[in-house]
């Protein structure tokens, strides 16, 4: 069974479009993230959602708002999307207070034309 | 702020050649978790190792080996008897314990290791 999974797994639009990038999570974590990959390969958190609460937002234009309809699920809506969205794009989940168990999904490679 | 330092962006060894891979820290927390990954080109992001701030054993897992020092800040990941297949990106992580590790890992920028036949 995916501890993490997220879909798609390719996402090519256009620039100004709406996308949403799914993630669910299976292991009964209470804290789920977004991360991004840009093209230098740099790796860094964008989100950290729990219990519904928006703990942290590093900086991440307004054009990306999580969205988590339960536990289980933290999806990442983009609203406009620019050329400079194009990423990967990581989902992961952890317990709160335990770090050491976040688990990445598979990760999801968005390319804006 | 937590910082990860990575200084090598690329290291290219012949195979069977042995290759340190090299992490620098920063943080104000005393409780804190450093993670490594592997990222082949495939670009999933593979679980290696963590350690935490309280555990400064070295470890070893087969051709791998880690080397924890709380001296130096410094948490240096060995590759033992290289092969091709260890071609990837490794990223060191770094993970504070305050607020119950909410603000996720922080990522060094990578070392592309290459490992030519």
């Amino acid at each position: 069974d995916t501890a993490v999974s997220q879909t798609p797994k390719y996402l090519v639009t256009q620039m100004g479009n709406d996308k949403s990038i799914k993630c669910e999570q299976n292991l009964g974590h209470d804290t789920m993230y977004w991360y991004k990959q840009d093209s230098k390969k740099f790796l860094k958190i964008m989100f950290s959602y729990n219990n519904k609460e928006l703990i942290i937002n590093e900086t991440v234009p307004n054009r990306f708002s999580p969205k988590s309809p339960d536990k289980a699920h933290l999806n990442l809506h983009i609203n406009s999307l620019e050329l400079g969205d194009s990423a990967v794009y990581f989902c992961a989940s952890s317990h709160l207070g335990r770090p050491e168990t976040q688990y990445f999904g598979p990760g999801t490679r968005l390319l804006v034309l | 702020a937590q910082k990860v330092t990575q200084a090598q962006t690329e290291i290219s060894v012949v195979e069977k050649e042995d290759v340190t891979l090299d992490c620098v820290y920063e943080t104000r927390d005393t409780t804190y978790y450093l993670f490594w990954y592997k990222q082949p080109p495939s670009g999933e992001l593979v679980f290696l190792i963590r350690r935490n701030s309280f555990d400064e054993q070295n470890e070893i897992s087969g051709r791998y080996s880690w080397n924890f020092q709380k001296s130096t800040s410094s948490f240096n990941f060995t590759i033992t008897a290289s092969q091709v297949v260890d071609s990837a990106v490794y990223f060191c992580a770094l993970s504070e314990a305050i607020r119950g590790g909410a603000d996720g890992l922080t990522f060094g920028k990578g070392t592309h290791l290459i490992i030519q036949p």
